[in-house]
């Protein structure tokens, strides 16, 4: 069984350009959620997507958008980055959309450095 | 609104010691999910445990062991017999029933253990 994976593992961009971020869930997981922890803080939820469509979004402007793909994969992408958008990135996959109790496995994250 | 706290920023025990960390959460939804997550310094979330809404029992495996109180929106997590290998940032977490992908994380206590 493989498990979430995430790339880049380390990105420098600077202010105003867009940048991809890439997820590739759990085998068999349909769901994927994207969190942003800033340094010293907890992960905030950013949006989740179930089989393509979202499913629910947090607190984040428009410049925060995602794509899931048919093999459930999924990318975030951030346009005109902000020095605030520096944060770790972390991907969570999980089986079904609505249930609180199927359990978020988590990738290592993608770190964002924005200059 | 919904909110997870977690008072205790860093702890710093010495190996063998038990430690405590605390978990307070708000919410007036009846039905939710709580859970605590362990994270290493490579970054990657470890899931710990889940908890409903409905089972107060606390739970015990090894040398970790949870306490969920209700009447108090509490949510304690204990490490017994503390190793250097505990060290990690470790958080706690809310998920309400109707919004299955979303967790609330706390901000995080950082529990650093020295031989």
């Amino acid at each position: 069984e493989t498990g979430v994976t995430q790339s880049p593992t380390h990105l420098i961009k600077t202010r105003g350009q867009q940048v991809t971020l890439r997820c590739s869930s759990q085998s068999g997981h349909n769901t994927v959620s994207w969190y942003q922890q800033a340094l010293g803080q907890g992960p905030q939820f950013i949006f989740q997507y179930y089989r393509e469509e979202e499913n629910g979004r947090g607190n984040f402007p428009p410049r925060f958008s995602g794509l899931q793909f048919p093999n459930y994969s999924s990318e975030l992408n951030v346009n005109a980055l902000e020095l605030d958008d520096s944060a770790l990135y972390l991907c969570a996959s999980s089986l079904g959309a609505r249930s609180p109790n199927n359990e978020q496995f988590f990738g290592p994250g993608t770190r964002l450095t924005v200059l | 609104a919904q909110k997870v706290t977690q008072a205790q920023t860093e702890i710093s025990v010495v190996e063998k010691e038990d430690v405590t960390l605390d978990c307070v959460y708000e919410t007036r939804d009846t039905t939710y999910y709580l859970f605590w997550y362990k994270q290493p310094p490579s970054g990657e979330l470890v899931f710990l445990i889940r908890r409903n809404s409905f089972d107060e029992q606390n739970e015990i495996s090894g040398r970790y062991s949870w306490n969920f109180q209700k009447s108090t929106s509490s949510f304690n997590f204990t490490i017994t017999a503390s190793q250097v290998v505990d060290s990690a940032v470790y958080f706690c977490a809310l998920i309400l029933y109707n919004q299955g992908g979303k967790l609330i994380f706390g901000q995080g206590t950082e529990l650093s253990v020295k031989p």
